[in-house]
């Protein structure tokens, strides 16, 4: 079963607009969100993450919205550029949980193309 | 140096064949993640370890799987008589805390080893 799930395989937007990446979750022991930024031929590279006592985490460009009521986090990028152009990996840790080891469950990835 | 390395970055085996992983991680970090990824999904969580200790291996698909991190910083993640299910990209993390500590620090993810299996 798919714990953390990005149902949108792919999103292009125009350079300078805003971009939106959703993420859902069924695990209700997930109490820390993190995004991760891939390129091609490299590993993930952390972006910005979200501790469950919060709603929203900001850092700069990059906004992290969560709602957990309804399991459901998002990442907004503004204004979007061409370089943020990669695929975005949703992930999820159940960190209070006494037998977690701080393993990170990922969505399947969202290929974000910002056009120029 | 600066990051998590990896090697090979690209692995072709037969199969059949054994084939082993390497994974050097930022010197310090404690804990060790072994990620797969296999085409068009995200990584899945193979094993974990706090220095040495191998303290979850939940994730390994079968006991054709093995990983080692004998002094608690270099790590091999072996796969005997390989299959071609077995074709993913491998990835290696590290963060520096440990299961005492916050969980919450950083996974700083290495290139991966994309392996195929012919």
């Amino acid at each position: 079963d798919q714990q953390v799930k990005q149902n949108s395989p792919s999103l292009s937007v125009q350079e300078g607009r805003i971009s939106i990446l959703n993420c859902d979750y069924t695990n209700s022991m997930f109490d820390y969100f993190l995004w991760y930024k891939k390129y091609p031929a490299e590993g993930p590279t952390f972006l910005i993450s979200i501790s469950s006592i919060k709603d929203k985490n900001e850092d700069g460009r990059f906004t992290v919205f969560l709602n957990k009521s309804a399991k459901h986090l998002s990442l907004h990028i503004v204004p979007s550029q061409p370089g943020d152009s990669a695929v975005y990996f949703c992930a999820a840790s159940a960190g209070q949980s006494s037998s977690n080891t701080g393993k990170l469950i990922f969505g399947q990835g969202t290929t974000l193309q910002v056009k120029p | 140096g600066a990051g998590v390395s990896q090697s090979p970055r690209y692995k072709v085996a037969k199969r059949g064949q054994d084939v082993a992983l390497r994974c050097d991680p930022i010197s310090g970090h404690v804990s060790l993640f072994w990620y797969q990824q296999a085409l068009g999904q995200g990584p899945e969580f193979l094993t974990y370890f706090q220095n040495e200790a191998q303290l979850d291996k939940s994730g390994l698909p079968s006991d054709r799987f093995f990983a080692e991190r004998p002094e608690g910083s270099v790590s091999t993640l072996k796969i005997q008589r390989t299959q071609q299910e077995d074709s993913a990209v491998y990835l290696c993390a590290s963060s520096l805390s440990s299961l005492a500590n916050t969980l919450y620090n950083e996974q700083f993810f290495g290139p991966g080893t994309r392996l195929t299996v012919l």
